[in-house]
């Protein structure tokens, strides 16, 4: 089963913040970040394994919340360079859910 | 440190026809990841291995697509025939990991990208 995130898409000024969510229906043990730019490959930001757990590139931080089965990624105070399609990628914890899934992926385009 | 090794870069094949596609992970990882990523679309997961025993496949359409990995360190994805609807990059990722759990980070390779006419 995919992640589900939200949302979409999303346009930002450069300065501002942005979060965006990623949840999913089945008992998590890990929840991973990427960004992919246009044409590329997707590049790894970070991996949460604990409840409770956050962490943070740069700018760029994110939460894991076990129980609720749900990660947020923070923008702050965004740069031109952030912009790209972000990828929540999930781990599962049931016997039958030990592969890397990715969810649909949110655009985020920072302006000048 | 190599990064993930794919090939070709780019194929363009006529429906009904089959196509072969070629990764080689980062040295020492035990885990090789095979997704499709169709236009605007998040990538999906088609198999996984864990050196060379398959951990998942079930969203790969087994009656045209098959992939191997000898001795667990490269792998082979075929498609056979090729469908329009197959048009995608396909990309390649490798993770350290080697126990049941996704603990690790996956490194992805360029892709292939395919078209099928």
């Amino acid at each position: 089963q995919q992640p589900v995130q939200s949302p979409q898409a999303v346009i930002l000024r450069e300065g501002e913040d942005a979060v965006i969510n990623c949840s999913s229906s089945k008992a998590l043990y890990s929840v991973h970040w990427y960004r992919q730019k246009h044409g590329e490959a997707p590049v790894f930001l970070m991996i949460l394994l604990k409840g409770g757990e956050q962490k943070g590139h740069e700018k760029i931080s994110a939460s894991f919340n076990e129980k609720k089965q749900q990660s947020s990624l923070y923008l702050t105070a965004s740069q031109l360079s952030y912009s790209g399609t972000y990828f929540c990628g999930t781990g599962g914890r049931g016997e039958d859910d030990y592969k890397l899934s990715f969810g649909a992926g949110t655009t985020v385009t920072v302006r000048a | 440190e190599a990064g993930v090794a794919q090939s070709p870069r780019y194929k363009i094949i006529e429906k009904r026809q089959s196509v072969a596609f070629w990764c080689n992970p980062i040295s020492g990882h035990a885990t090789l990841y095979w997704y499709q990523q169709i236009l605007g679309q998040g990538p999906k997961l088609l198999i996984q291995f864990q050196n060379n025993g398959v951990v998942d496949d079930s969203q790969l359409p087994k009656d045209r697509f098959s992939a191997e990995r000898l001795k667990g360190v490269d792998s082979t994805l075929k498609i056979q025939p090729a469908k329009l609807e197959d048009s995608a990059v396909y990309l390649c990722a490798s993770s350290l990991g080697q126990g049941a759990y996704m603990n690790t980070e996956a490194f992805f390779g360029q892709g292939t990208r395919l078209t099928v006419v």
